[in-house]
Formats: C-alpha cells, sequence, structure tokens
C-alpha cells in the first residue's frame, strides 16, 4: 500500500502519440515531483511542484508537460515523443518542498516509446 | 554542483549476513541531508534511513544503520542480519539544507542480491 498512486503502471505509445501519466497522493503533502529514472543512469528531477505551482522545471524538453490542478494531483502530458523518453517515471511528494521533508515515491510508470 | 556516488553496482550477501554499501558524496556546502531509499523489483522507491549532516550520532533503523563521516564525505549503509527481502537496488542521496527548493540528487544505485 502506497499513499503515491500512479497510474496507467505501463504504457506503450507511439512517437505520434499524446498520452498522460496520473500521479495521486493521499498522505496531504504539499508538494509533488515527477522523477525519471533511465536504465544505467541516476534518477533525474523533472518537475516539482509547491501548493499547485510550479518551482521548478528541470530542462526539460517541451514534449513533457507537467499539470498540477491540487495539491493531491500531478499529471505529465506526453506528446511526440522519442524512443530514447523510455523510462520509469517516479511520481513524488512530501509534505513541503524544504530539504529536511522526506520525499515518498509512487510506483512508478513504466513508459515504452516505439 | 552535488554529486553522489556508489561506487559498487552490484554486491552480494548471505542471508543474516551483515552487508556495508558505500555512498561518498561532493559538496561544499555544510548543511545538508542524506538518504538511503530502497528500490525492490516493483520499482517502488522506499525511504530506508535519513541522516543529518548537523548530528553527529549515526542514524540507526531496526536492522540498517549508517557510518556518516562528514569530513571524509562518505555515508555508508550497513544491513545486519540480511533477509531475502532486503534484495533491491538501493540508492544513496543528498538533499542541500537552505531554504527553499532543492532537489535530491541520487547515486546511481547498488543493486543488492541476498543469498539463501
Amino acid at each position: 500500500e502506497t499513499g503515491v498512486t500512479q497510474t496507467p503502471r505501463h504504457l506503450v505509445m507511439g512517437m505520434t502519440n499524446k498520452k498522460s501519466l496520473k500521479c495521486e497522493q493521499h498522505l496531504g503533502h504539499n508538494a509533488m515531483y515527477w522523477y525519471k529514472q533511465s536504465a544505467k543512469k541516476p534518477l533525474e528531477l523533472m518537475f516539482v511542484y509547491n501548493f499547485k505551482e510550479q518551482t521548478e522545471n528541470n530542462s526539460v524538453p517541451s514534449r513533457f508537460s507537467p499539470e498540477c490542478p491540487n495539491s493531491s494531483h500531478l499529471f505529465l502530458h506526453l506528446h511526440t515523443l522519442q524512443p530514447e523518453d523510455s523510462a520509469l517515471y517516479l511520481c513524488a511528494s512530501s509534505q513541503e518542498v524544504a530539504s529536511g521533508n522526506t520525499i515518498y515515491f509512487g510506483e512508478g510508470s513504466w513508459l515504452t516509446v516505439v | 554542483a552535488q554529486t553522489v556516488t556508489q561506487s559498487q553496482p552490484e554486491m552480494s550477501v548471505q542471508e543474516a549476513e551483515t552487508v556495508t554499501l558505500s555512498c561518498t558524496y561532493d559538496t561544499s556546502e555544510s548543511d545538508y541531508y542524506l538518504f538511503w531509499y530502497k528500490q525492490p523489483p516493483s520499482r517502488q522507491m522506499i525511504l530506508v534511513i535519513r541522516q543529518e549532516a548537523y548530528k553527529q550520532q549515526n542514524a540507526t533503523e531496526n536492522r540498517f544503520s549508517v557510518n556518516f563521516q562528514k569530513a571524509a564525505k562518505s555515508f555508508s549503509l550497513k544491513i545486519s542480519d540480511s533477509q531475502l527481502g532486503d534484495a533491491a537496488m538501493y540508492f544513496c542521496a543528498y538533499r542541500s539544507a537552505p531554504m527553499g527548493n532543492t532537489p535530491l540528487v541520487f547515486g546511481k544505485g547498488t543493486r543488492l542480491s541476498v543469498i539463501a
């Protein structure tokens, strides 16, 4: 049982498709994050939202578009992706973005771009 | 920029034995947080243990403990009485302490196998 739920768990999409990843946290947190985990590379922070406001975009290509309608939900809209975008996308949350707050992760969404 | 290095891509340990996973980091800051996360085959990242840099006492959580050497910028994880369920990828992570938005910086991970 996890306080951070991601759907879908697996997604296969073509390069011309548009799809979205969804994340929901049930922990009452105010900060949410998207991370990308590629094979043999460290986890990469993509986006940070604090109280629904985007506070960080870590030089992510515009084909990834985040949306945070409220503190409990976070989306990652995907369009015209490339095969190298295939990875595990992890959503996470914390009470706030302050450094001492523990970050809790979801189980991830496996994305394959064909 | 801060970096985190895990020099052991893979480790193995016999069940009930003790294993130590290494982590070093590079920073010019004096105040920060360090974490070990576990990622089992389910892929969920689970916090194992955290350490505040201003605390000299090493953090412990049941069978998990750290050896935090601030001067050496080393933060190793010791797992005692290893269990089959400990098999996973383990990631060391660093986070700056100043106020505001600071990202977690992760190492590349160490894959731990537990042999029955």
